[in-house]
């Protein structure tokens, strides 16, 4: 079956710090989505990556998609402690029907 | 909020038991999605429906079924409960059955088997 790898699979930043977490995929993908789950929460969505190579931004949260597009990057500048959580990266498998999540990285951020 | 609507919230049963989860989606959505995520782990997909027919399967139990009814809520039935079933059931709607619609979840069921 298709294979979601996502490292780190934890990570304690100081506040300030800046923090990344990688997502790679076994085959190409049409579009990644990612999504951030609060402690006691439910994942949320934050943004979808369609095109070869492509950056977008959200204030302090940079993603990219790989140029083959078999790989996505999150990245965060300057932490807070409102960052906390588990960044999912999800993929389309399955003849687009099915959504596939990567394994997740925690994220806690030392105040 | 998201629009997503699970009940209950929380479900304590005995093992061999069956139970009944249900899901309301936003509203337009014609897509619902199961997912199943035990403590401190990822989130694994169970199944998916749009519009009432079941478009996508992944490890789901034999013990474990689902259906999306005509107004379009959806329930997920499992049952012969076992210990390791206890975990966070999630529903999750989205517009259109294809993978570039972002999904909206809901609160999650909490179902503890003992």
């Amino acid at each position: 079956g298709q294979q979601v790898m996502q490292i780190p699979q934890y990570q304690h930043v100081q506040e300030g710090e800046d923090f990344t977490t990688y997502c790679n995929s076994s085959t190409t993908l049409s579009n990644i989505q990612w999504y951030k789950q609060r402690p006691g929460g439910h994942p949320v969505f934050l943004i979808q990556l369609v095109k070869s190579g492509e950056v977008k931004k959200q204030k302090r949260l940079t993603f990219q998609f790989g140029e083959a597009k078999k790989n996505s990057s999150l990245h965060i500048t300057a932490t807070q402690t409102t960052d906390v959580g588990t960044y999912f990266c999800a993929e389309p498998s399955g003849g687009y029907q099915k959504v596939t999540f990567g394994t997740g990285t925690k994220l806690q951020v030392i105040p | 909020d998201s629009g997503v609507t699970q009940t209950p919230k929380h479900l304590i049963t005995a093992t061999g038991q069956r139970v009944t989860l249900r899901c309301s989606p936003r509203s337009g959505d014609l897509s619902v999605y199961w997912y199943q995520q035990s403590l401190d782990q990822g989130l694994q997909f169970l199944i998916q429906y749009y519009n009432g027919e079941e478009r996508a399967k992944g490890n789901i139990l034999e013990r474990f079924s689902a259906q999306q009814f005509p107004d379009l809520h959806s329930e997920l039935n499992l049952s012969s409960l076992e210990l390791g079933d206890s975990a966070l059931y999630f529903c999750a709607s989205s517009v259109a059955p294809f993978s570039d619609s972002p999904l909206h979840f809901g609160n999650g069921t909490r179902l503890t088997v003992t």
